[in-house]
């Protein structure tokens, strides 16, 4: 069975960072690009960025709102997909989902989402 | 970048067919999914590439898309059908994912 599971959120200051990570199971994690996906409260979803797999030599993308800012890294040997994120905003604030991508482009499975409140 | 536009609301009859749309510039030429998340929960995949079901989504759930719109259809909808609905489709000039801004379909 495919599970993801987030961890890392909390509540930090404008300006702070955090380190989300996604442990997944019940696939060959390796052989798969990854997503981060938000959804800040009462908002729809918002694509964060991608880390392709070693085939694509790890390569990254990130949306234009997080460019610079946050980091998406993996570690196959753990099974495990990272998100720094640094100069955190208060428009940072949102669930974040990962998500497993089959065929480049569609999200099979998402996670349960951890929650980042940006705040003073 | 690229945007999709999705009514912000449905409501439809229990048995009845709830259609939502989502529009964007020559989406016809793009392969569109769609995801439902329930309050509370992580979206959930419904159909991709346009109109493929993943296994275990209902055959009430169907897909199509060209032009410049694709269309999401629930027929016969239940109750356990309300719950937000998105589309999503690949941007080739940024290599980015896109969602549309979600629609809310409600059961009366």
């Amino acid at each position: 069975e495919v599970q993801l599971v987030e961890s890392g959120g909390g509540l930090v200051q404008p300006g702070g960072s955090l380190r989300l990570s996604c442990a997944a199971s019940g696939f060959t994690f390796s052989d798969h690009y990854m997503d981060w996906v938000r959804q800040a409260p009462g908002k729809g979803l918002e694509w964060v960025g991608r880390t392709r797999n070693k085939a694509n030599s790890y390569t990254t993308e990130y949306a234009a709102s997080v460019k610079g800012r946050f980091t998406i890294s993996r570690d196959d040997s753990k099974n495990s997909l990272y998100l720094q994120m640094n100069s955190l905003k208060t428009e940072d604030t949102a669930v974040y989902y990962c998500a497993r991508v089959v065929d480049s482009h569609v999200f099979d499975y998402w996670g349960q989402g951890t929650l980042v409140t940006v705040s003073s | 970048s690229y945007v999709l536009t999705q009514p912000p609301s449905v409501s439809v009859a229990p048995g009845k067919t709830a259609r939502i749309t989502c529009g964007g510039n020559n989406i016809g030429s793009k392969s569109v999914h769609w995801y439902q998340q329930k309050p509370g929960q992580a979206p959930v995949l419904v159909i991709y590439y346009d109109s493929d079901r993943p296994s275990g989504i209902p055959e009430r759930f169907s897909g199509s898309n060209s032009g410049n719109t694709a269309t999401l259809t629930i027929s016969r909808v239940e109750a356990g059908d309300e719950a937000d609905y998105y589309c999503q489709v690949w941007d080739s000039s940024s290599d980015h994912n896109v969602f549309g801004t979600g629609t809310k379909v409600t059961v009366l």
